[in-house]
């Protein structure tokens, strides 16, 4: 059973440029949620996606927007780069949410490490 | 809003013996969860162990255990017997009562084993 797995592993853009990653999440999980994690940081939530929609959102500015597709894949678009938006981008999934309880764990994937020079 | 603090940036063990990594949190809800994972330098967050707020026993995942301290609003993980794979950092983490698996984080305690 395949994890949650993103792509690409590694990602080096230039300031002002676009950039989109992608994550699948674990088989049976229908929601996933973007962190980004800045160097010696703890992750940070950027938003949620559930049902192809947008259900919560951290503390991002508008250049950080999502997507969901009919098969619960995510992806993260981050516009007009800026420098202090190098960081590992982590994607976790959830199961249902009849399946979910408060302990239910969000699995993670390996992340992709973007740096913007 | 909720509020993780972890005040210990590095520790040092030597293999087989315990290590307690520091956790308090903040929050005004009653009913929380508290995550710790480990992060090696693959960068995959992994699930250790988990406290719900309501829970009267502390929780234990093999080596793991979490010490919980409601009062004091602390979840320090133990690990106990150290191996040198334990090497990594560690992050203790809440999620609120919505449900909806949103987590916030402490900045991490980097855990190193030393043989």
């Amino acid at each position: 059973d395949a994890g949650v797995t993103q792509s690409p592993t590694h990602l080096i853009k230039t300031r002002g440029q676009q950039v989109t990653l992608r994550c699948s999440p674990k088989s049976g999980h229908d929601t996933v949620s973007w962190y980004q994690q800045a160097l010696g940081q703890g992750p940070q939530f950027i938003f949620q996606y559930y049902e192809e929609e947008e259900r919560q959102r951290g503390n991002f500015p508008d250049r950080f927007s999502g997507h969901q597709f009919p098969n619960y894949s995510s992806e993260l678009n981050v516009n007009a780069l800026l420098l202090g938006d190098s960081a590992l981008y982590l994607c976790a999934s959830s199961p249902p949410a009849r399946g979910r309880s408060m302990n239910t764990e969000a699995f993670f994937g390996q992340g992709t490490r973007l740096t913007v020079v | 809003a909720q509020k993780i603090t972890q005040t210990q940036p590095g520790m040092f063990v030597q293999e087989k013996e315990a290590v307690t990594l520091d956790c308090t949190y903040d929050t005004s809800d009653q009913s929380y969860g508290l995550f710790w994972y480990k992060q090696p330098s693959s960068g995959e967050m992994i699930f250790l162990i988990y406290q719900g707020s309501y829970d009267e026993q502390n929780a234990t995942e093999g080596r793991y255990s979490l010490n919980f301290q409601k009062a004091r609003k602390s979840a320090n993980l133990v690990i106990s017997a150290s191996q040198l794979g334990d090497s990594a950092m560690y992050f203790c983490a809440m999620r609120d009562h919505s449900g909806y698996s949103t987590l916030t984080f402490g900045k991490g305690t980097m855990l190193l084993v030393s043989p």
